[in-house]
């Protein structure tokens, strides 16, 4: 059983450029989520999404897009990097709103 | 503003002592509450989950916490750590769909 994987596990970018974070998890997990992880700043949330089709804002929203097409897969879109978006960023998935949530091994993007 | 407290950013405690880590809330009404705990090389996984019901909590790895509505609180607690239990502790609230974390404690443990 997979969990969440989420690819890569390393990125490095130059500002300016964008890519797609992946996030696919195989439990049938309605709800998902993306979060980064800054030290000294806990996880925050970028977005969420509560089944397929249907996606919103968390608290640091700004400079992501999302999408969810389909309940397994959940990518995190960064159009324009920016250093400011040097993180690790995790993919988490649950069965639920307000349960339990399942986290991926974390992606670590630098932006030069 | 709604937000979730951890006053402590750094614990030290010697092994076989008593733990409490300290978290504040502050959402209109009560929240669902979580502690997650994150370990090198283990991720993020879940210590324990409160929503109604019975205020003392138990959780795995000998974990409780304690939900006090008039303090908007719900502090982690262990009677005896372990040199295993050095790791970042997350306290998180679950409200109108999202799941907010705290900034961690970083639990240190001396031999």
């Amino acid at each position: 059983n997979a969990g969440v994987t989420q690819t890569p596990k390393f990125q490095v970018l130059k500002t300016g450029q964008s890519m797609t974070l992946q996030c696919a998890q195989d439990m049938n997990h309605e709800y998902m989520s993306w979060y980064r992880q800054d030290p000294g700043m806990g996880l925050r949330l970028i977005h969420y999404s509560v089944g397929a089709g249907i996606t919103d804002q968390g608290e640091v929203p700004n400079g992501y897009n999302v999408s969810r097409s389909t309940t397994e897969d959940f990518p995190l879109r960064l159009l324009s990097a920016a250093p400011s978006q040097t993180s690790v960023y995790f993919c988490a998935s649950s069965y639920a709103r307000n349960e339990k949530l399942f986290f991926g091994s974390g992606t670590q993007l630098s932006v030069l | 503003a709604q937000s979730v407290t951890q006053p402590d950013i750094h614990i030290t405690v010697s092994e076989g002592a008593s733990l409490e880590l300290r978290c504040n809330y502050s959402y209109g009404a009560t929240p669902y509450l979580f502690w997650y705990v994150q370990s090198p090389g283990q991720g993020l996984q879940l210590l324990l989950k409160y929503f109604s019901g019975d205020t003392l909590v138990q959780g795995i790895k000998g974990f409780e916490a304690e939900f006090k509505r008039s303090q908007s609180s719900f502090n982690l607690r262990k009677p005896s750590v372990q040199w295993s239990d050095a790791a970042e502790y997350f306290c998180a609230v679950g409200v109108s769909n999202k799941i907010i974390f705290g900034k961690g404690t970083r639990l240190h443990i001396l031999p």
